[in-house]
């Protein structure tokens, strides 16, 4: 089966713009979450969807958004870019709402604010 | 806020050496996890550890769910240049309400030299 599919794969803004990213999770997954990877900070976790509700959020301020869609693709927003928000975002699904802990990786998509 | 300790940051080893490393936190954990992730990639799920005390084998690798619930290993047995990458430990509790907790530790660094 297909695994996690995430768009676009790199991408460059600017400070002050805000971004889009997708994610398509594993095909029957209901959960979806997110995290931003830096060197200095490893994997962060942003927040965790299931069935189009917001499961469980992050310590990130409120520029980082998301949602869920019916059939279960979901979508972060960054607004107003900082430098400091250059990161691999990676996304991750699973069948449950994160219970086992066993999550599917995407490739993510590595955002580059200058 | 909660932390997991994982050690060593980093390691460069010579083909066919055995490697160690482990992740200790503070707080008890439900279920400990190690993921790896090649340059590129998302991580993936290595070995998922659910009991106390259990010991479970992928192929070379070999990871132990420590007896006080606050701590993991992993063994690579026998390196091959394809386990270069960053190793991953996550623990995962519940937080009481249908919801989960999953921390990922800073990640060990692997390099192999042939």
């Amino acid at each position: 089966k297909a695994g996690v599919t995430q768009t676009p794969r790199y991408l460059i803004k600017t400070r002050g713009q805000q971004v889009t990213l997708s994610c398509s999770p594993i095909s029957g997954h209901r959960s979806v979450s997110w995290y931003q990877q830096t060197p200095g900070q490893g994997l962060q976790f942003l927040f965790e969807y299931f069935s189009e509700t917001q499961r469980n959020k992050g310590n990130f301020p409120g520029r980082f958004s998301g949602r869920q869609f019916s059939n279960s693709r979901s979508e972060m927003n960054v607004s107003t870019l900082e430098l400091g928000d250059s990161a691999l975002y990676l996304c991750a699904s699973s069948y449950h709402t994160g219970s086992t802990g066993e999550l599917f990786f995407g490739e993510g998509s590595r955002l580059t604010v200058l | 806020g909660q932390q997991l300790n994982q050690s060593p940051q980093s390691m460069f080893i010579q083909e066919g050496e055995d490697v160690s490393m482990n992740c200790t936190s503070s707080s008890i954990f439900n279920t400990w996890l190690w993921y790896k992730q090649d340059p590129g990639e998302g991580p993936v799920l290595l070995i998922a550890l659910y009991k106390a005390g259990e010991l479970t084998s992928n192929g070379r690798l070999t990871a132990q769910f420590g007896i006080t619930r606050k701590d993991s290993f992993l063994n690579i047995s026998a390196s091959i240049p394809s386990d270069v990458g960053i190793y991953f430990c996550a623990g995962q509790r519940p937080l009481g309400d249908s919801s989960y907790k999953l921390i990922f530790g800073s990640g060990t660094r692997l390099l192999v030299r042939p």
